[in-house]
């Protein structure tokens, strides 16, 4: 069984400010995890994912997130806000094997930024 | 390469009718999924298909609630007798499943709301 919490619903940055959107896992086997980005009444974004090869990983729009087996974590950043970045983030975590691609979402956390 | 077409994007419908979506996948993807998404939520897995074949059901999808991929291309859910609680969004993702598997790309949601 998989499992995903995102620690703060709702976290809100300046513009400018370090992005910081915490993401913890359980897995009872090696876990293949990801961030998505939903904009409002919009669909789902993949952002990164980590697949077992670098444990620190980069995505599109600046965002980067780092795999820690040791914390189970997977928190996602991005060193500057931008006004752009405002939406919905989601973690998600899948198992390998026929299992890859379904996926166990985290609750979200709405990020707001600040002028 | 349109990417996850769904149709339509807004449905509202009376309680107790029947209703209907559609996915359209990438092309060349023969892995299909459906997830529902309550307000405030993360999405919840459904069910899949590798090609024609249904090979995986969640708890979530109950009796009234029913998926096709006749052709292995796209796929509808059917939710006959709709109640109150069947209000969500309905998101379909598609992925390659055969070698290497891909992450799941996702369309854009079918908000269905239950008057």
């Amino acid at each position: 069984a998989q499992s995903v919490t995102q620690l703060g619903s709702h976290v809100s940055v300046s513009e400018g400010a370090l992005v910081l959107l915490r993401c913890n896992y359980s897995s009872s086997v090696p876990p293949y995890l990801f961030w998505y980005v939903q904009y409002p009444n919009q669909g789902l974004q993949l952002l990164l994912k980590y697949t077992s090869a670098a444990t620190l990983v980069k995505g599109i729009n600046g965002f980067e997130a780092e795999f820690k087996k040791s914390e189970t974590s997977f928190h996602l950043t991005k060193p500057s806000a931008h006004m752009s970045d405002a939406a919905e983030y989601f973690c998600a975590v899948t198992a390998g094997g026929t299992s890859y691609g379904k996926l166990t979402f985290g609750q979200g956390t709405i990020l707001t930024v600040h002028p | 390469d349109t990417g996850v077409s769904q149709n339509p994007r807004h449905k509202i419908t009376k309680r107790g009718q029947n209703v209907t979506f559609r996915c359209d996948p990438i092309s060349e993807h023969n892995r299909l999924y459906w997830y529902r998404q309550t307000l405030g939520q993360g999405p919840e897995f459904l069910t899949y298909f590798q090609n024609e074949a249904q090979l995986e059901k969640s708890r979530l999808l109950s009796d009234r609630f029913s998926a096709e991929r006749p052709k292995g291309s796209f796929s509808t859910l059917e939710i006959q007798r709709t109640e109150q609680g069947d209000s969500a969004m309905y998101l379909c993702a598609s992925s390659i499943g055969r070698g290497m598997v891909t992450e799941a790309f996702f369309g854009q949601g079918t908000r269905l709301t239950v008057v």
